[in-house]
């Protein structure tokens, strides 16, 4: 069965550190790796990964694929409250484009 | 800029009481889905429909109904709510071909 683990499912840190989010996926027929970032209301998307694109950056947001491993991180440096978030991971597989989602990672940034 | 507009986005029923969830999008996407997020859980399929006319269960379908109105239309129907089917749902829409989703505001439902 298809499946995408997120880790840490919880983290607390402060204004100025830098965080790593971790996505693993177990998928047959892999197609795409998605991260949102989810905050009060609706998930809001942040990149999106396949095998021509392994690596994207966004300012202080970047994310990394690596298919021989099956996994993918999210990092953000020099993190604001503003960061503060669910942070979801996402894969498209098979032979329609539904996303299946990790439960996801809960971060907190205290100033 | 409309996008996925759900309706309502709260309610409250008592048990066994019945509802339809509405979701319509306007940016003439092909594929539609429903989802569910409890604490914990992330965003769990409850049903899709990748074209007009087509519709498909997803994780966890018990207990619901949908309907693809039209390209644009698609709806969530919950025939005896349970307290167990409290949880905030999501509409999305999508382009095929990896496209990323568009998210409604989502609906907060409770059922005593």
């Amino acid at each position: 069965e298809d499946k995408v683990v997120q880790s840490p499912l919880s983290l607390v840190v402060h204004e100025g550190d830098t965080v790593t989010l971790n996505c693993s996926y177990e998928v047959t027929n892999f197609r795409s790796l998605l991260w949102y970032k989810q905050e009060k209301k609706a998930p809001t998307f942040l990149f999106m990964l396949t095998s021509s694109g392994i690596e994207k950056k966004s300012g202080r947001l970047s994310s990394i694929l690596d298919k021989k491993e099956l996994f993918s991180i999210l990092n953000i440096t020099a993190t604001q409250t503003g960061d503060s978030a669910i942070y979801l991971c996402a894969y498209s597989g098979g032979s329609n484009y539904k996303l299946t989602f990790g439960k996801g990672t809960l971060l907190t940034v205290n100033p | 800029n409309a996008g996925v507009t759900q309706t309502p986005k709260f309610q409250v029923l008592k048990t066994g009481q019945s509802m339809t969830l509405q979701c319509a999008q306007d940016m003439n996407h092909n594929s539609m889905y429903w989802y569910r997020q409890d604490p914990g859980m992330g965003l769990r399929l409850i049903y899709y429909s990748a074209s007009e006319g087509t519709t498909d269960k997803g994780e966890v379908p018990n207990g619901y109904n949908v309907s693809r109105l039209n390209k644009r239309e698609f709806s969530l129907r919950l025939e005896s709510a349970a307290p167990s089917q409290t949880s905030v749902y999501f509409c999305a829409s999508s382009e095929a071909k990896n496209y990323g989703y568009t998210f409604g505001s989502g609906t907060r439902l409770t059922v005593v």
